[in-house]
């Protein structure tokens, strides 16, 4: 079944504990990124890949890092989380980036950091 | 960068009504706009999209119209159903340069039967 699965699906953590989040794809998509989604702002981009070791800042990259060096895998890293990235987290995957390409998401990553 | 805004942020019709939701877009370069459907508790979901060589599209009940000029585009649904109920979200993005993925804020939209 062609899917993009995420891990954990729960993250309940303490403020400055490192955490990744990882995120992985059996569909040989060529771009993946990821998103959260907090209530009143929408779905808002955090990092994109486009390929294998390329990545890019989406709109919110600020306390996060990424890495692509696989193509099925994209995880999410928290260095030092902190309470206002609380938040429910979503990785897609879709063919290629740009135009006509629909993203496929994950089930979704709730994170609390107290 | 791109910067999508998206009004209402909550809808609520009778079912069998028309419901509109309206997005507007900052960056002139911005070529694809998708909309997502999200439902309680999921993931989202494409509905349908549009390119900006194209000036309407339609899905059956949904349909997706662009003005380039004035930089913005409206998902209309029409017949609406209690299945409709979710959140709804416009997008944009580019296929040169910067591939990044901008939603907008989201409208909720409620079918009452």
């Amino acid at each position: 079944e062609a899917q993009v699965t995420q891990n954990p699906r729960y993250l309940i953590t303490v403020t400055g504990k490192k955490l990744t989040v990882t995120c992985s794809q059996n569909m040989n998509h060529e771009y993946m990124s990821w998103y959260r989604q907090d209530p009143g702002l929408g779905l808002r981009q955090i990092y994109y890949s486009m390929n294998v070791e390329v990545t890019d800042k989406g709109d919110v990259p600020e306390g996060y890092k990424v890495s692509r060096k696989e193509k099925r895998n994209f995880p999410l890293i928290l260095e030092s989380p902190s309470p206002n990235q609380t938040s429910l987290y979503f990785c897609a995957s879709s063919l290629a980036g740009g135009i006509g390409y629909e993203q496929y998401f994950g089930p979704g990553t709730r994170l609390t950091v107290t | 960068g791109e910067n999508v805004e998206q009004h209402p942020s909550t809808l609520s019709v009778q079912e069998g009504d028309s419901a509109v939701i309206k997005c507007t877009y900052s960056d002139s370069a911005s070529n694809y706009f998708p909309w997502y459907k999200q439902e309680l508790g999921k993931r989202p979901q494409l509905i349908i999209d549009i390119r900006s060589n194209v000036g309407e599209k339609k899905d059956q009940r949904i349909a997706v119209t662009l003005n380039k000029t004035a930089k913005h585009f409206s998902l209309h649904i029409t017949e609406t159903q209690p299945e409709d109920s979710a959140v709804y979200f416009c997008a944009a993005s580019r296929s040169t340069g910067r591939r990044a993925l901008t939603f907008g804020s989201g409208t909720r939209l409620q079918v009452q039967p």
